[in-house]
């Protein structure tokens, strides 16, 4: 799977819109771009993913580059709940394939400020 | 009902001694995974299960081992437990492990300390 890179760290004030960047810069036609976020003594819960184009859903949306070397992640909202370590991970996906664990780099410590 | 879960929460041990941590997965899942934590906060994968069969094992040692009496449950068995050893230990499950825009069911973790 490609690398991403990501800050280590990101102030966000509450109720403002929250956007992690991701970048991705190897990544191969046939991997999609995946979100999950680890909240504080809590296993890690999946976000989003999108492959080419943007994607929304009930709890962020992704943006994803036309030449799809990055993303960034909007969380529209903040609240002092989204505080957490935010992963971006790229993974193959192939139809019929084995199952392959995620790749988990450093990702992003979200703090969310009242 | 809890999707993936995993006992006990928290397990305190001995160097050398043997121990299992339990997974259960009430998701209909056909894969499931382990992950360690370790104390640098890296995650990373360790085994998974594909209907009763291992998929991927990465470079853990031996002394570790997965075992699946049905789709819905992974344990994890270690012996001789080691000071490295100790880490949050996740369970895992996706529907298929084929990777297609899938995604995967963490469980609460388990913490290990060896002593």
């Amino acid at each position: 799977d490609a690398k991403t890179t990501q800050p280590p760290s990101m102030d966000c004030a509450e109720g403002r819109a929250a956007n992690l960047p991701c970048n991705h810069s190897t990544i191969s036609g046939n991997e999609y771009v995946y979100w999950y976020r680890q909240i504080h003594s809590q296993g890690p819960q999946y976000i989003i993913h999108g492959l080419k184009n943007n994607e929304t859903n009930e709890m962020a949306s992704l943006i994803i580059t036309e030449d799809r070397k990055s993303s960034t992640l909007i969380l529209p909202h903040a609240t002092l709940r989204d505080t957490a370590v935010y992963y971006c991970i790229v993974r193959v996906a192939v139809a019929g394939g084995g199952a392959d664990g995620l790749t988990f780099g450093k990702g992003t410590h979200l703090i969310i400020q009242p | 009902d809890t999707a993936v879960s995993q006992t006990p929460k928290y397990l305190v041990t001995q160097m050398g001694n043997d121990k299992s941590i339990k997974c259960e997965q009430n998701l209909g899942h056909d894969t499931m995974y382990w992950y360690k934590q370790d104390s640098k906060k890296f995650l990373k994968i360790m085994f998974s299960y594909n209907n009763k069969e291992l998929i991927i094992n990465e470079t853990v040692p031996n002394r570790f081992s997965p075992k699946s009496p049905d789709k819905a449950h992974l344990n994890l068995h270690i012996n001789s437990l080691e000071l490295g050893d100790s880490a949050v230990y996740f369970c895992a499950s996706s529907q298929s492990g084929s990777g297609v825009g899938e995604t995967q069911y963490f469980g609460p973790g388990t913490r290990l300390l060896v002593l």
